[in-house]
């Protein structure tokens, strides 16, 4: 099935330091979401963006709905250990009512 | 628990085997969704209820699986004459009615076909 090109796909960082990943679709989609996945569990929703354009925080986390509707990044600052753990991109299109996930990018944190 | 739950949360059969996988919503949602993630992948769209009925089915990759949902709530994903290449983890997600919800997933079933 169709994926969303996300990147990178796995981030060594420092505790402390910034973060940035982005997803990229062929599609346009009217709704970005942002995920996290811990081991054993399913995706928690980080955050959603609905209007092209749109910046949303939400603590330390800072995304953006590309203006193409076709893109969105996800900012990290500050990293600390608890963000270890995979992050995927979601599309949605109002009309098809699923969501279209990228691959996921493997945030590993060191102290 | 008032979140999604998903029974079994582990399940090894043999291949050739029948498989049941059960998702019991948040109450009140509306639409419920089946996903299954393959290791290293995003989840990939299975199919979607909304209601009783199968809105959206375009997802299942072939027929020897199959969805219901018959009052509107608990959902069974059903596998026939399993093969290896089913072997994933099963995600359940619902989320109610509205612009702009949030869909919540559960922890998801891990099937293992040997």
């Amino acid at each position: 099935g169709q994926q969303l090109n996300q990147s990178p796909q796995s981030m060594f960082i420092q505790e402390g330091e910034d973060v940035s990943m982005n997803c990229t679709s062929s599609s346009i989609f009217n709704t970005w979401l942002w995920y996290k996945q811990d081991p054993g569990e399913g995706p928690v929703l980080l955050i959603a963006l609905y209007k092209a354009g749109e910046l949303t925080s939400n603590g330390r986390l800072t995304a953006q709905f590309g203006i193409t509707r076709k893109d969105s990044f996800l900012n990290i600052s500050a990293s600390i250990p608890s963000d270890v753990g995979i992050y995927f991109c979601a599309g949605q299109d109002v009309a098809a009512r699923q969501l279209t996930f990228g691959s996921g990018t493997q945030l590993t944190v060191l102290p | 628990g008032a979140g999604v739950s998903q029974t079994p949360s582990n399940k090894v059969t043999e291949k050739g085997k029948y498989v049941e996988l059960r998702c019991d919503p948040i109450s009140g949602h509306t639409a419920l969704y089946w996903y299954r993630q393959s290791l290293g992948q995003g989840p990939e769209f299975l199919i979607y209820f909304q209601g009783t009925g199968a809105a959206d089915d375009s997802g299942l990759p072939n027929d020897r699986f199959f969805a219901v949902r018959p009052e509107g709530s608990v959902s069974t994903l059903k596998i026939q004459r399993t093969e290896r290449g089913d072997s994933a983890v099963y995600l359940c997600a619902t989320q109610p009615l509205g612009l702009n919800t949030e869909a919540f997933f559960g922890q998801g079933t891990r099937l293992t076909v040997v």
